[in-house]
């Protein structure tokens, strides 16, 4: 079963930032951070990871709290194409299995 | 197009058939994935392959066999399936297993009859 804590679905303006909280209160200390989304019926895809500091890549940035209990997803200026389900997953180190949750749909309306 | 090609994009098939899903990718990836998602389920990983050998069955029932003749192919066997095995069935890549980002294909959509 997951072991990440997202709520079932928000709702984002577009053009607005969205943020996504993930609760991951027994990740190990090797373990990173992963986020995926999936657009309807279509595979997965990856967004970005992280493992104890912040990241930010063209897609999207991740915040980390100093305990690495929970994060947060941040798109910057939401589209109605970043409508999706998005999954928080921990990951890597000695686990090499990502283990998909229910995830938490965003709804990016007009 | 992810770098991950699986085929056919759709397949109906019924519970006496034998049928094959295909992987492949081209991405220099070392590991690759089969996972299962059911209609309003979270993704089920079934199995893991890392440099070609098994390393995670995950209670998967015998009749889904995986094979994986090399690192940039991935084939799911399937035979006697019942109408609880429709689903869409997706691929997915990694550098090694679980250690970088997974590449996921589009899948395949199974529905038996």
């Amino acid at each position: 079963d997951a072991k990440t804590t997202q709520p079932p679905s928000m709702d984002c303006a577009e053009g607005r930032a969205a943020n996504l909280p993930c609760n991951h209160s027994t990740i190990s200390g090797n373990e990173y951070v992963y986020w995926y989304r999936q657009i309807h019926s279509q595979g997965p895809q990856y967004i970005i990871h992280g493992l104890k500091n912040n990241e930010t890549n063209e897609m999207a940035s991740l915040i980390i709290t100093e305990d690495r209990k929970s994060s947060t997803l941040i798109l910057p200026h939401a589209t109605l194409r970043d409508t999706a389900v998005y999954y928080c997953i921990e990951g890597g180190g000695s686990n090499y299995k990502l283990t998909f949750g229910k995830g938490t749909l965003l709804t990016v309306n007009p | 197009e992810t770098g991950v090609t699986q085929t056919p994009r759709h397949l109906v098939m019924g519970m006496t058939n034998k049928k094959s899903l295909k992987c492949e990718q081209h991405l220099g990836h070392n590991a690759m994935y089969w996972y299962k998602q059911s209609a309003k389920k979270p993704l089920e990983l079934m199995f893991v392959y890392n440099f070609k050998e098994q390393t995670e069955n995950n209670s998967v029932p015998s009749r889904f066999s995986p094979e994986c003749p090399n690192s940039s192919h991935l084939f799911l066997h399937l035979h006697t399936l019942q109408p609880e095995d429709s689903a869409l069935y997706l691929c997915a890549s990694s550098r090694t297993a679980g250690v970088w980002g997974y590449t996921f294909g589009s899948g395949t959509r199974l529905t038996v009859v």
